[in-house]
């Protein structure tokens, strides 16, 4: 059975860095990749960023320079490291299983990770 | 790539048949997905290369479209299927349309 399961912390201070994992089951992280999708309340999802199945990157041109994913593929985990967090940062984030080319695209979810950025 | 929805909010009762739009502001070469988001849920996949039906989803579901224009088709409203659904294009990076907004009438 996939399982994706976001963790970290739901409240952040302004300019301070968030840091969530996403625990997978039911994959390889070698075989799959991982993306990482946010969205604000009442407002569509964003993509965010996604660590290949091959230890590529690729990142949303907009966050580029606050982002950084990585993983552990020993503790089928994928993190998400964002710097400089303002309040507009501030909604759900969702790791998800997504394509390797020959598969879906981003055919199975995490619950989400609720994150408020304030002081 | 930009995608547009339309339209952003839809009234429809049940049984009829429904057409939810999605544009890009370029050519999206059938990279297209769309995804059904229930109150309080993540996003499901339904629909991706256009027409292809997600594993486990009713066949009441269908896509089409080409070039910059596609469509997602109820063909037969459900009650659950009150959500707010989202095109995503895959072609070029990655993004996703602002959503349309199913309920019933």
């Amino acid at each position: 059975q996939v399982q994706l399961k976001e963790s970290g912390p739901g409240l952040v201070q302004p300019s301070e860095t968030l840091s969530l994992t996403c625990t997978v089951s039911g994959f390889s992280l070698t075989s799959y990749s991982v993306s990482w999708v946010r969205q604000p309340s009442g407002k569509g999802p964003e993509w965010m960023g996604r660590m290949w199945y091959d230890g590529d990157t690729a990142y949303n041109s907009a966050l580029k320079s606050r982002l950084s994913i990585s993983r552990d593929t020993s503790k089928n985990q994928v993190f998400l490291k964002m710097n400089s967090l303002q309040t507009d940062d501030t909604g759900t984030y969702y790791c998800t299983r997504d394509s390797n080319y020959i598969t879906p695209p981003m055919d199975a979810w995490g619950q989400g990770a609720s994150v408020t950025v304030s002081s | 790539i930009q995608l547009t929805q339309s339209p952003s909010l839809l009234s429809a009762s049940v049984g009829d048949r429904v057409t939810l739009s999605c544009k890009g502001s370029q050519n999206i070469n059938n990279y297209l997905a769309w995804y059904q988001q229930k109150l309080g849920e993540a996003p499901k996949l339904l629909i991706y290369n256009t027409n292809s039906l997600q594993t486990g989803i009713p066949s009441r579901f269908s896509g089409s479209g080409s070039g910059t224009d596609y469509t997602l088709t109820i063909s037969s409203l459900q009650p659950e299927d009150v959500a707010t659904y989202f095109c995503y294009q895959y072609n070029n990076g990655w993004t996703f349309g602002g959503g349309t907004k199913l309920e019933l009438k």
